[in-house]
């Protein structure tokens, strides 16, 4: 079966970092992927790791470790518009369909 | 703005109606995948069509179908509506990135209400 795992919500400061984790259990991987989603908005892409190791895109970045199922995104210099749903996924190798976890409620203080 | 169009925005409907949501892929995009996602619950993956031909299902009531037309925009039928139908329904296209990643881009949802 299929299941993913990240916690339900976190809180940090603005400017601070911090980082969310998922893991997961597949029986068919081709891809992790990371999407920032805002309230009653649509998903937007953030990151996509398919080897293991750190993806870095600016402030954001992602790692990968296939052999342990678990992944993280890591988010720098905080900012209030940083608040939103972070959603782990993982692409099914045989569908191509994308898996979600629940996702993870940030919430940035001042 | 991810290139991906959805109609209608909103709907808001009674229970036993039917509902058609519309969705057009970013322009060359072949694929359109549906997913709904309800209240405190994660997106959930409902049906894929590539050209015109089911890919893969999911979890899709029968009360549900879908398909996609030959200018590759797809439509989604919900028929016999009931309360917990109400939800957001997101259509995602497959976009390429550069170094061959390939990667579904959201368009913007319909959230339908059922009364």
């Amino acid at each position: 079966g299929q299941n993913i795992d990240q916690p339900t919500e976190m809180t940090a400061t603005e400017g601070a970092i911090v980082q969310i984790n998922c893991t997961y259990q597949t029986s068919g991987f081709n891809g992790l992927f990371w999407y920032q989603q805002h309230a009653g908005e649509a998903p937007t892409f953030l990151s996509y790791n398919v080897l293991d190791g750190l993806e870095e895109k600016g402030r954001f970045s992602s790692f990968l470790s296939r052999s342990k199922g678990y992944s993280y995104l890591l988010l720098k210099e905080l900012q209030m518009k940083d608040s939103a749903s972070y959603l782990c996924a993982v692409r099914d190798y045989n569908t191509d369909k994308l898996i979600f976890g629940t996702g993870t409620r940030l919430q940035v203080f001042p | 703005d991810s290139g991906v169009t959805q109609t209608p925005k909103h709907l808001i409907t009674a229970t036993g109606q039917r509902v058609t949501l519309r969705c057009s892929p970013r322009s060359g995009d072949l694929s359109v995948y549906w997913y709904q996602q309800s209240l405190d619950q994660g997106l959930q993956f409902l049906i894929h069509y590539y050209n015109g031909e089911e890919r893969a299902k999911g979890n899709i009531l029968e009360r549900f179908s879908a398909q996609q037309f030959p200018d590759l925009h797809s439509e989604l039928n919900l028929s016999s509506l009931e309360l917990g139908d109400s939800a957001l329904y997101f259509c995602a296209s497959s976009v390429v990135l550069a170094g061959g990643t390939d990667t579904q881009y959201f368009g913007p949802g319909t959230r339908l209400t059922v009364l």
